[in-house]
């Protein structure tokens, strides 16, 4: 799995755009970039996965650069509820179960 | 649909007793994961199993611990003997065929061996 990259922590305003960066510079052609997120004292929670091309879903929206060597997770109106450790992974899509591997993530504060 | 469940949510034993953690997935999910985290490790991986087999155990940090998957609707995570420094917060997840990148985590369990 590629390595990743991502600030030990980042503020936002309460209604403002969260924009959390990830670098994956050792990233290879079939791996795709997961995002997960944990609230605190809750198990992870699935946010956006892509493999090029900008992703969005109701949760939030996925910016992967050209050459794929990082991505922005976009949280569009961030609530208190958002603050949350976030998870940049980086891993092949495969059929069958996998481990994931979480890394430290980026601890995001909303703050009123 | 109810998610993952887990129980206990939470467990304080003594050292030396035996721990046994309760799991069940998501119906229709084919694989089913156990992790442990800790403040000092983060999210560690300690086995895994699709269609009810083990793939990898890995991530099991020794023989005191074991799983099993006797049905796909039920997994156990046994300790024994405990230790204190098993204690952390004890996480199932379970995926789906076809969608193996996507893991539905469970509450989590949290253990503290005295």
């Amino acid at each position: 799995d590629a390595k990743t990259t991502q600030p030990t922590s980042m503020d936002c305003a309460e209604g403002r755009a969260a924009n959390l960066p990830c670098n994956h510079s050792t990233i290879s052609g079939n791996e795709y970039v997961y995002w997960y997120r944990q609230i605190h004292s809750q198990g992870p929670q699935y946010i956006i996965h892509g493999l090029k091309n900008n992703e969005t879903n109701e949760m939030a929206s996925l910016i992967i650069t050209e050459d794929r060597k990082s991505s922005t997770l976009i949280l569009p109106h961030a609530t208190l509820r958002d603050t949350a450790v976030y998870y940049c992974i980086v891993r092949a899509l495969r059929d069958s179960g996998y481990a994931l591997n979480f890394g430290k993530g980026t601890s995001l504060l909303v703050t009123p | 649909d109810a998610g993952v469940i887990q129980s206990p949510r939470h467990e304080v034993t003594e050292m030396g007793q035996e721990v046994t953690l309760r799991c069940k997935p998501i119906s229709g999910h084919n694989s089913l994961f156990w992790y442990r985290q800790t403040m000092m490790r983060g999210l560690e991986l300690l086995i895994y199993f699709n269609n009810n087999v083990p793939i990898d155990d890995s991530g099991m940090p020794e023989d005191r611990f074991s799983a099993k998957m006797p049905n796909a609707s039920f997994s156990t995570l046994k300790i024994q003997p405990s230790e204190p420094r098993d204690s952390a917060v004890y996480f199932c997840a379970s995926s789906p065929l076809g969608k193996a990148d996507t893991q539905y985590f469970g509450p989590g369990t949290r253990l503290t061996v005295l």
